[in-house]
């Protein structure tokens, strides 16, 4: 069965105080590992795919990378509007696209 | 240039009701997928469907809960007799045709209160 940990649970940060999330999983074949954002009241927002060891993507503040057994987040000089819940999910090999996610972590950023 | 349509947002229902929650996905995108997201808890997958076909159900409790994707028309999630634990987030999201690897793009959700 697929299973992603996502750690801390939550993580308050000052403006402009770097730091990084971790998502750890176990897939049978992994497809590929998805980041998104979920502000209060929304649905997921989607960020960063990865696909391979090694990958990195940025956006932004934000920039993902993945290795054979996690992923980090991470967040250089966050600001208050980057105060959402970041959650990373992975996508078995085969023809279905479904995504098993983690509980997710919230992030609050103090001005 | 409409995104992943849920309806509706809200939806109260007192125990033993029925519930059923609606998603048009985005231009398109043929397939449709329904997760649930409990207090405290990740997003949970529930079921696959493309259009007339569930293709996989493995996430949906085995009774009072039902899901259709007909030819015409929104997806459908239906929760029969409704009990205080349904209440949750229920979210919609869609992918375009392929064999897999797809980016899904969710919808705001259905906030279902079983009172």
């Amino acid at each position: 069965e697929d299973q992603v940990t996502q750690s801390p649970e939550a993580l308050r940060l000052q403006e402009g105080e770097s730091s990084s999330l971790n998502c750890s999983y176990t897939v049978s074949g992994l497809r590929g590992l998805f980041w998104y954002r979920q502000d209060p009241g929304k649905g997921p927002e989607f960020l960063f795919t990865l696909y391979s060891a090694g990958e990195e993507k940025e956006k932004e503040r934000l920039k993902a990378t993945l290795t054979k057994k996690e992923s980090f987040l991470h967040i250089t000089a966050p600001k208050p509007e980057d105060s959402a819940t970041y959650l990373c999910a992975v996508q078995a090999s085969g023809a279905n696209s479904k995504l098993t996610f983690g509980k997710g972590i919230t992030l609050s950023v103090r001005p | 240039n409409a995104g992943v349509m849920q309806n509706p947002r809200h939806l109260v229902r007192r125990r033993g009701q029925e519930a059923r929650l609606r998603c048009s996905p985005m231009k398109g995108h043929s397939h449709v997928y329904w997760y649930r997201q409990l207090p405290e808890e990740g997003l949970k997958f529930m079921v696959y469907l493309q259009k007339e076909n569930i293709i996989d159900e493995s996430g949906m409790p085995k009774e009072r809960f039902s899901a259709e994707f007909p030819k015409e028309g929104p997806s459908i999630l239906r929760i029969q007799q409704v009990v205080r634990g349904d209440s949750a987030a229920y979210f919609c999201a869609s992918s375009p045709p392929s064999r897999g690897g797809n980016v899904l793009t969710f919808g705001a959700g259905s906030r279902l209160t079983v009172l």
